[in-house]
């Protein structure tokens, strides 16, 4: 599609499982960010992937939180050991120039705990 | 730090009034990036403007409009002649250009009623 891509777009899952969140970002773009959207704390940046660079990665929340971008492409967000206050939707983002380009957002997965 | 503030938790107007979303925001750099994006009940956010901190004319899209003031530190949108399909969240944005993080406002929920 032309668009980034997210899946799933729904998940829920138990109390102290691990989740494992992917996106496809738009064919070419080299930036590539995640957010997280929970009620009440409005958009809350997670990482950010430009090209080869190491990651900034100041965003996550714990240890509990890693993310990695395969072949400077498709990323995953994995979430381990989930608790109840995880549950959001996370936002993924993808970006031609970094910021100095306009940023295309996925329709995002959400993430519910039980 | 990078702050943005949205004070304007929701509005309600009726369709072809005029309506005004603030925003307001903290930097300390003097090169930095204001964006708005819109968020419909779909849940994908759209790109609306972005503006950086040298250009601070005003700029004007069809119904949509901004008003960009660095005396107040405040990046306004107004859109005219309300509809119906511009029901949304909408977003005010800040990144630093030392930073390629997005920090958002906490959203203007709007509300155009026929």
């Amino acid at each position: 599609g032309a668009g980034v891509s997210q899946s799933p777009s729904n998940k829920v899952t138990e109390k102290g499982k691990d989740v494992e969140l992917r996106c496809d970002p738009i064919s070419g773009h080299t930036a590539l960010y995640w957010y997280r959207q929970s009620l009440g704390q409005g958009l809350e940046f997670l990482i950010y992937f430009q090209g080869n660079s190491a990651p900034d990665k100041s965003g996550l929340p714990s240890d509990r939180f890693s993310a990695e971008r395969t072949g400077g492409s498709v990323s995953t967000l994995t979430i381990q050991r989930t608790q109840q206050e995880d549950s959001a939707v996370y936002l993924c983002a993808s970006s031609s120039r970094g910021l100095w380009g306009e940023a295309f957002f996925g329709q995002g997965t959400r993430l519910t705990v039980v | 730090a990078q702050k943005v503030t949205q004070a304007q938790t929701e509005i309600s107007v009726v369709e072809k009034e005029d309506v005004t979303l603030d925003c307001v925001y903290e930097t300390r750099d003097t090169t930095y990036y204001l964006f708005w994006y819109k968020q419909p009940p779909s849940g994908e956010l759209v790109f609306l403007i972005r503006r950086n901190s040298f250009d601070e004319q005003n700029e004007i899209s069809g119904r949509y409009s901004w008003n960009f003031q660095k005396s107040t530190s405040s990046f306004n949108f107004t859109i005219t002649a309300s509809q119906v399909v511009d029901s949304a969240v909408y977003f005010c944005a800040l990144s630093e250009a030392t930073s390629e993080k997005l920090v958002f406002g906490k959203g203007t929920k709007l509300t155009v009623n026929p």
